[in-house]
């Protein structure tokens, strides 16, 4: 059973620029979430979405970041017009409902 | 909202000796669970072993195991017989399992782990 898989693993971009970021869950799981970790610092929530459905954003920034995660595909975490700031690890993890979160190996984000 | 506590940024431990790992939390909710994380220089995520806050009993995972102290609210990781491949960050999460921010984790800041041959 493959684990979550997320891609890229490495995404450089430009101030301005979009990012897009892919998480392919473990078969058969629904829930997924969104985590980033800046350096030398725990990783810290940002979504939380079943298919189709946002149920938590509470740890997402305003503006400039969204998520979906649609019936058919990964989820997407989004940045638009990126800044210096938003250089950072980003992990998606996935679950069955509320049990174990299986980490995938992580996006690194460097904004140039 | 709750916080995870850890208070030792750095530590470190001789090949087959024994190392504990403080965590400590604050919440009001009654129902939790508790887990501790490994994160290796590839920079992975591993779930090392977790605590069910209604269960007494504390978790052991072979080398690993947790002193889980609900009232003090408090939940340490032993690694006895460390390994050199035991070297890694390692966090204490916290996951809430009713009313709003259920199944986020929270986690702490980390305590970064040398084993030494």
């Amino acid at each position: 059973n493959a684990g979550v898989m997320q891609n890229p693993r490495h995404l450089v971009r430009r101030r301005g620029q979009e990012a897009r970021l892919r998480c392919s869950p473990m078969k058969g799981h629904s829930h997924v979430y969104w985590y980033r970790q800046l350096p030398e610092e725990g990783l810290k929530f940002m979504v939380y979405l079943q298919k189709e459905n946002i149920i938590d954003e509470s740890g997402m920034p305003k503006e400039r970041f969204s998520a979906e995660f649609p019936k058919e595909g990964p989820s997407i975490l989004r940045i638009q017009q990126v800044v210096r700031g938003d250089s950072a690890a980003y992990f998606c993890a996935s679950s069955l409902g509320w049990d174990e979160q299986f980490f995938g190996p992580g996006t690194r984000l460097t904004v140039l | 909202a709750q916080t995870v506590t850890q208070s030792q940024p750095e530590m470190s431990v001789q090949e087959a000796e024994t190392v504990t790992l403080s965590c400590t939390y604050d919440t009001s909710e009654s129902n939790y669970y508790l887990f501790w994380y490994k994160q290796p220089p590839s920079r992975q995520m591993i779930l090392v072993i977790r605590q069910e806050a209604y269960k007494q009993q504390n978790a052991t995972e072979n080398r690993f195991s947790v002193n889980f102290q609900k009232a003090a609210k408090s939940f340490s990781l032993k690694i006895s017989d460390s390994q050199l491949g035991d070297t890694a960050m390692y966090f204490c999460a916290f996951m809430k399992l009713s009313g709003a921010g259920s199944y986020q984790l929270t986690f702490g800041k980390g305590t970064k782990l040398s084993v030494i041959p």
